[in-house]
């Protein structure tokens, strides 16, 4: 089982439609958690952080569950421009820390 | 503007060379990585260094090596030995505080024929 797990899609959806994406790891180490976002043959650029209290930028809202250990992210009123691939990220700390990503759930926005 | 460089962005060599990949950074991080993405998978760690002058493996270490004599650079170099080193290589930081946030150079895409 891969200790980061994503649904790699794509997602197809129409302009203006909520699209939610999950995310499930594995170790119970994990202590930090974000979404990247990742355009064609770009590199990753962080989106947003995931709080355990949920948070929420703009038309993006993260959500963590710990005691299911998966994380969330939502997107209201798609834009044709949100269009990428969406990484899960996991911080795991137990005495250094490490990065582990997922494959990233790709997301086309259609007109 | 802070943020990361890396070059060049792409990079033709011919197999049994040896390359070097630069990554430079002013956010003044402290922590430095060096992952590998090829399609379909996920970012592979490489190497990183938390400090200057120290730098671990990550999971696909074999084949390249690093150096961090200075905070700000962290160069990669792509051996002979590595089997299969055409790939888009990503150097990313961050600082060493509670918020770990990595940020990303824009990549280097290395092709070996």
């Amino acid at each position: 089982r891969k200790e980061v797990e994503q649904d790699p899609g794509p997602f197809n959806v129409p302009e203006g439609a909520t699209v939610a994406f999950n995310c499930t790891y594995s170790n119970s180490a994990s202590q930090s958690f974000f979404w990247y976002r990742q355009d064609c043959r770009k590199e990753p650029k962080l989106l947003m952080s995931v709080y355990s209290s949920g948070n929420e930028d703009g038309r993006f809202t993260a959500q963590l569950n710990r005691a299911s250990q998966y994380i969330s992210l939502l997107i209201r009123d798609s834009k044709l421009s949100d269009s990428a691939t969406y990484l899960c990220v996991v911080m795991v700390s137990s005495g250094t820390y490490k990065y582990i990503f997922g494959t990233g759930t790709r997301l086309k926005v259609l007109a | 503007d802070g943020g990361i460089t890396q070059s060049p962005k792409y990079l033709f060599r011919k197999e049994g060379q040896n390359v070097t990949l630069s990554c430079e950074q002013n956010l003044n991080h402290d922590a430095m990585y060096w992952y590998r993405q090829d399609p379909g998978q996920g970012l592979r760690l490489i190497y990183y260094s938390q400090i200057v002058n120290d730098f671990q493996k990550g999971d696909i270490a074999e084949g390249y090596s690093v150096s961090r004599e200075k905070k700000e650079s962290f160069p990669l170099t792509v051996t002979s030995a590595q089997k299969n080193p055409t790939a888009f290589y990503l150097c990313a930081s961050s600082a060493a505080d509670w918020t770990y946030e990595q940020y990303f150079g824009p990549g280097t895409r290395l092709t070996v024929t």
